[in-house]
């Protein structure tokens, strides 16, 4: 069966620091893999996604990153962290166009301080 | 953009009331689908609609896909307090991503 694992669970870094957060996927190959943010428990703002290695799509400007190392791992990254990037992260997979549903991680809990 | 206004934005019930929420869209889709996330975790995928009017269920949850393809209601039945939560809806757009509406919080009260 498929399983999508994303670490940490909890982060807490001060502003100017960089940020890693990585997210793999197993049990499936060539999945799409997304990454959201969401803010004081609302909705779900899509950040980036991928259909393959090193294809990354960006939806919004902003202070971060994605990269797409292998095909089932996807990390989310910032060389300078800002206080508005505090927030919760989800990394979700699918197995691409027409099978609908997304599978999400478990989140990260970043605070900026 | 291709938003969804989902309401009511919060609910608190008693336990063993009906709750009712929807979604509307300004354009039609093919795909409508029902979220849960529990405090702190990533969001559950609840309830799939592929075809308009289509009326599904999953134990005491009950969605429907709108006639018209721009709306989507999810029905629970006797709610239990483990149904707290957010429940966001969602639709599919292009390449495979999802748009998600803003979330109903739902407070079930012992």
């Amino acid at each position: 069966s498929q399983t999508i694992h994303q670490w940490p669970a909890t982060l807490v870094q001060p502003v100017g620091s960089p940020l890693s957060l990585e997210c793999t996927v197993e049990g499936t190959s060539n999945p799409n893999l997304y990454w959201y943010r969401q803010a004081a428990g609302r909705g779900l703002q899509l950040l980036f996604y991928s259909v393959g290695i090193g294809q990354i799509s960006s939806e919004v400007p902003q202070n971060l990153s994605a990269s797409r190392p292998q095909d089932r791992q996807f990390i989310l990254s910032s060389k300078k962290l800002l206080l508005s990037d505090s927030g919760f992260y989800l990394c979700a997979w699918s197995a691409g166009q027409g099978l609908s549903g997304y599978t999400f991680g478990s989140g990260t809990r970043l605070t900026v301080v | 953009g291709q938003q969804l206004n989902q309401s009511p934005q919060s609910m608190f019930i008693q336990e063993g009331e009906d709750v009712s929420m929807n979604c509307t869209s300004s354009s039609i889709f093919n795909t409508w689908l029902w979220y849960k996330q529990d405090p702190g975790e990533g969001p559950v995928l609840l309830i799939a609609l592929y075809k308009a009017g289509e009326l599904t269920s999953n134990g005491r949850l009950t969605a429907q896909f709108g006639i018209t393809r721009k709306d989507s209601f999810l029905n629970i039945s006797a709610s239990i307090p483990s149904d707290v939560g957010i429940y966001f809806c969602a639709k599919e757009t292009s390449g495979s991503r999802l748009t998600f509406g803003e979330g109903t919080q739902l407070t079930v009260n012992p």
